[in-house]
């Protein structure tokens, strides 16, 4: 099945301590983009690839980075994670960028600062 | 600014049906989602209006009023398993996702 998974599901990192995840996807799409999300609220979008790209949201903080590689496969790396970024991390892909193009999501990795 | 209003919580009987809204107010529309959100899990896509009216899909049917910047996500014969969080989300002029804090559905037996 065509899909987008993401590695760890699960990670815990110390404060300070950088912390890579990672996305990939079988579905050939050539967008990837990155969200934030904290409980009960709005997935935040961090940046997005368009192939690529590179896109970044004008909040995002120059603490997150990201790699694209290849078309598979796309990198957050948290250089110095603060409590304040525990979070859930959502990886998402569309076929193209346009109006009709739906965005489909990875499981997440929810990460624990300590 | 853009802004997306969805009441913060519902709750509803097994069996029943419940009708969630969706205020928007964005820079244009080119669309507007309906997601599904399990409690720590991703988001799964459920439904795309961007032309007036009703869009029906099994027991999921979404409305859309361009007019009124408003839309509504309808769920029928309710079962346990729909409890979850319902996102909307508009596509603005720069074809970016806009997103709502999220509607949780509770349901009861």
């Amino acid at each position: 099945d065509a899909m987008v998974i993401q590695n760890p599901r699960y990670q815990v990192t110390q404060f300070g301590k950088p912390v890579t995840l990672s996305c990939s996807q079988t579905l050939n799409h050539n967008v990837m983009y990155w969200y934030q999300q904290k409980s009960s609220q709005a997935p935040k979008l961090l940046f997005h690839y368009y192939d690529k790209d590179f896109n970044n949201e004008a909040d995002t903080p120059d603490n997150f980075q990201s790699r694209r590689p290849n078309t598979s496969f796309c990198f957050l790396d948290i250089r110095s994670p603060g409590l304040g970024d525990a979070a859930m991390y959502l990886c998402a892909t569309s076929r193209e960028a346009g109006a009709t193009d739906t965005q489909y999501f990875g499981p997440g990795t929810r990460l624990t600062v300590l | 600014g853009q802004n997306i209003d969805q009441p913060t919580e519902m709750t509803a009987t097994e069996g029943a049906i419940v009708q969630i809204n969706c205020t928007y107010q964005t820079s244009g529309f080119n669309g507007l989602f309906w997601y599904q959100q399990h409690a720590g899990e991703a988001p799964t896509f459920l439904s795309y209006n961007v032309l007036d009216g009703l869009e029906e899909k099994g027991r999921f049917s979404s409305f859309l009023s361009r007019s009124k910047g408003y839309s509504y996500l309808l769920l029928k014969e309710l079962q346990m398993k729909d409890s979850a969080s319902y996102l909307c989300a508009v596509k603005d002029s720069n074809y970016q996702l806009i997103w709502g804090a999220g509607t949780k559905l509770i349901i009861k037996p």
